[in-house]
């Protein structure tokens, strides 16, 4: 089946400091890459939608300068936390759609981030 | 717009009897609907989806899922709830005719928790 890989799984890093976080699609080609952002017991809140080799669609209330997505392969999608403060703490999912659309999306493990 | 109700914060079952997670959604045309499951610290993990054909949707793991159009419900459902099956459920629509790359976002309801009690 496919397979999505986030890495790294746990971060840890000093306020004011930059993190970055990938999303590869394994086993197939995803078009299209999903950013989600998740709080303690609460659902997944969708941050941006990418699609490779053009600029990502932010959904409103994201901070573009903030949270820097890239999609410069059909297998790689990486999110950057740029500055970090511990109010961006939180557990961060990438899911992708490959071309055949199953209708399916393929999540990532997430990652955990804890600014200090 | 499309949306999805988990009107169930929490559920709690005894092991060995049938197990119902509650689902109903709100999209303009047709939907494709999934469940998912996640684990502490974990991504999701798809359980089954309708996209089209049979109501009844069989998944992962002895899970499935009726589709009623009439009630725009898409319930979860096990005969059997093991320990193992503790865990968060979301339900997720995506309107079929949503043209564009937002046509492929899914909107998730707020997650439904399962305790299975031994």
């Amino acid at each position: 089946g496919a397979v999505v890989s986030q890495h790294p799984s746990w971060v840890i890093c000093k306020s004011g400091t930059s993190v970055k976080i990938e999303c590869r699609s394994l086993d197939f080609q995803a078009t299209t890459m999903f950013w989600y952002r998740q709080f303690p017991k609460q659902s997944l809140m969708l941050m941006a939608t990418s699609n490779e080799g053009s600029k990502a669609t932010y959904e409103q209330g994201v901070e573009k300068d903030k949270f820097l997505i890239n999609h410069a392969s059909l297998t790689l999608s990486t999110l950057t936390v740029t500055s970090a403060h511990p109010e961006d703490s939180s557990f961060y999912i990438c899911s992708a759609r490959d071309r055949e659309d199953t209708g399916e999306l393929f999540f990532g493990e997430g990652s955990r981030l804890t600014v200090l | 717009a499309q949306s999805v109700a988990q009107p169930e914060d929490q559920v709690n079952v005894a092991e060995g009897n049938p197990l119902t997670v509650k689902c109903t959604y709100s999209v303009s045309g047709n939907p494709y609907l999934f469940w998912y499951v996640q684990y502490p610290n974990r991504g999701l993990q798809f359980l089954l989806k309708y996209i089209t054909g049979d109501n009844l949707v069989k998944g992962s793991y002895g899970f499935e899922a009726e589709f009623n159009k009439s009630q725009t419900s898409f319930h979860l459902k096990k005969p059997s709830a093991l320990v193992s099956d503790s865990a968060l459920y979301f339900c997720a629509v995506r309107d079929r005719f949503v043209s564009g790359a937002g046509s492929y976002q899914l909107t998730f309801g707020k997650g439904t928790k399962l305790s299975v009690i031994p």
